[in-house]
């Protein structure tokens, strides 16, 4: 059965950057159709995407944090991590790592339509912002 | 401000039915497939519907999809008190050149 789990620092001062990392047990992170993603939850509110990234290294960020952020992926210890630079208060949340399906179906008339969804998740872990 | 827009709260009695709507737009909704999202307080979110209207293994057929133009919408028959969660939509977004994935602002459900 797979599982996900997230580690990395619970307190993290402002401007400094936030790095977590997800470990990946019970399948490979190399599995083709998989991406890994990011998503985050800040207390009282909803779920917000950061990013995904494949084994092969390819990623996709949320255009509203790209500046801040960057994900990349450790096949040899099947796992992917995170790193948000400059942070404020307002990253204070709830991290969740979670595998995601990600393909993309051609039309017939040449345009696309993509499947995205997050199957397996982590249980989270709480980040704050202060100093 | 969410991409998708859900209604904040929902409400409905034990064994009756409720259902969710999930606003998008062409470059989202109206174009790619839907899934949906139920978190349980205190918990981590759990698929319950992916590819607008398939429910992966183990959640039971109470639970609905379906997807209409820019629009979607979750079904729950039979409620019970344990639906009572935080439900979120989700698709990709393709209005950018790398696209990126955006989730509703999320549905409280309250079973009175």
């Amino acid at each position: 059965q797979l599982q996900l789990q997230e580690s990395g620092p619970g307190l993290v001062k402002p401007s400094e950057t936030l790095s977590l990392t997800c470990t990946v047990s019970g399948g490979s992170i190399s599995s083709s159709s998989y991406y890994w993603g990011w998503i985050r939850q800040p207390p009282g509110k909803g779920l917000e995407w950061i990013g995904s990234i494949y084994y092969s290294g390819s990623t996709y960020y949320n255009p509203s944090l790209k500046s801040r952020v960057t994900i990349s992926v450790d096949t040899s210890k099947n796992q992917f991590s995170l790193k948000l630079s400059s942070v404020t208060a307002a990253d204070t949340a709830v991290y969740y790592c979670a595998r995601v399906y990600y393909d993309i179906l051609t039309g017939q008339w040449g345009d696309y339509y993509y499947y995205y969804y997050m199957d397996v998740w982590g249980k989270g872990t709480t980040v704050t912002v202060s100093s | 401000q969410s991409v998708l827009t859900q209604p904040p709260s929902v409400s409905a009695a034990p064994g009756q039915k409720v259902t969710i709507s999930c606003s998008g737009s062409s470059s989202n909704i109206g174009n790619n497939y839907v899934s949906w999202y139920q978190q349980l307080p205190g918990t981590a979110p759990k698929l319950l519907i992916y590819d607008n209207n398939k429910r992966p293994s183990g959640i039971p057929d109470r639970f609905s999809g379906s997807k209409s133009g820019t629009s979607a919408t979750l079904g729950i028959t039979g409620l019970q008190t344990g639906d009572e969660a935080d439900y979120y939509c989700g698709t990709w977004d393709s209005s950018l050149s790398a696209g990126y994935a955006v989730f509703g602002g999320g549905t409280q459900l309250t079973v009175l």
